[in-house]
């Protein structure tokens, strides 16, 4: 079945360093959903991302859905030790209504 | 609002012993689903429902049964427990999708472990 891939699977970084996660299909995707999992919590849900080419920003992160809807970026400017964690793509696959996600990218910082 | 509710929080089962998840949201979603995940990997789709009496498969089903007999609850079954589903299981629900969704909310889960 689909598979969203996420690369990296692990970046460490210095705090204050940007840092940028990738998610990308072979197919293309109806949605994207952004996730975060601080270690040993659940995952929370940041941000869904609809249109061909859309670009949100909340505060330090800025999510980017591809103009082709196949991949997907979450970048982090000036890293915090509070951005620790695990995220997650997800697509929300429509017909099947069900949330399939993505590898992850564990993001650990550097004090 | 208690959002969803994940009980128990920790559970050992020894091998062949069957037990319920219970997973109850409180904020009236259609949406519900149940996750598991294993150290180091991504979440893997156990089973969902779109509502009340209905219920589908997801990646891993083996070896899990659901039922949504209310909006609310949506309790997981291990039938008979194998050390391959010592794991960690999150249960999810979400409102019907729309262009405004505001993505799953997942429980606090619950850590299994079989011996």
């Amino acid at each position: 079945g689909q598979q969203v891939m996420q690369i990296p699977q692990y970046q460490h970084v210095q705090e204050g360093e940007d840092f940028t996660t990738y998610c990308n299909s072979s197919t293309t995707l109806s949605n994207i959903q952004w996730y975060k999992q601080r270690p040993g919590g659940h995952p929370v849900f940041l941000i869904q991302l609809v249109k061909s080419g859309e670009v949100k920003k909340q505060k330090r992160l800025t999510f980017q859905f591809g103009e082709a809807k196949k991949n997907s970026s979450l970048h982090i400017t000036a890293t915090q030790t509070t951005d620790v964690g695990t995220y997650f793509c997800a697509e929300w696959a429509f017909g099947n209504e069900k949330l399939t996600f993505g590898t992850g990218t564990r993001l650990t910082i550097i004090p | 609002n208690a959002g969803v509710t994940q009980t128990p929080k920790f559970q050992v089962l020894k091998t062949g012993q069957s037990m319920t998840l219970q997973c109850a949201q409180d904020m009236n979603h259609e949406y519900m689903s149940w996750y598991r995940q294993d150290p180091g990997m991504g979440l893997r789709l156990i089973h969902y429902s779109v509502g009340a009496g209905i219920t589908d498969q997801g990646e891993v089903p083996n070896g899990y049964n659901v039922s949504r007999s209310t909006t609310e609850d949506f309790p997981l079954r291990l039938l008979s427990a194998a050390p391959s589903q010592t794991s960690v299981y999150f249960c999810a629900s979400t409102r019907r999708w729309t262009v405004y969704n505001y993505g799953y909310t997942f429980g606090s889960g619950t850590r299994l472990t079989v011996v």
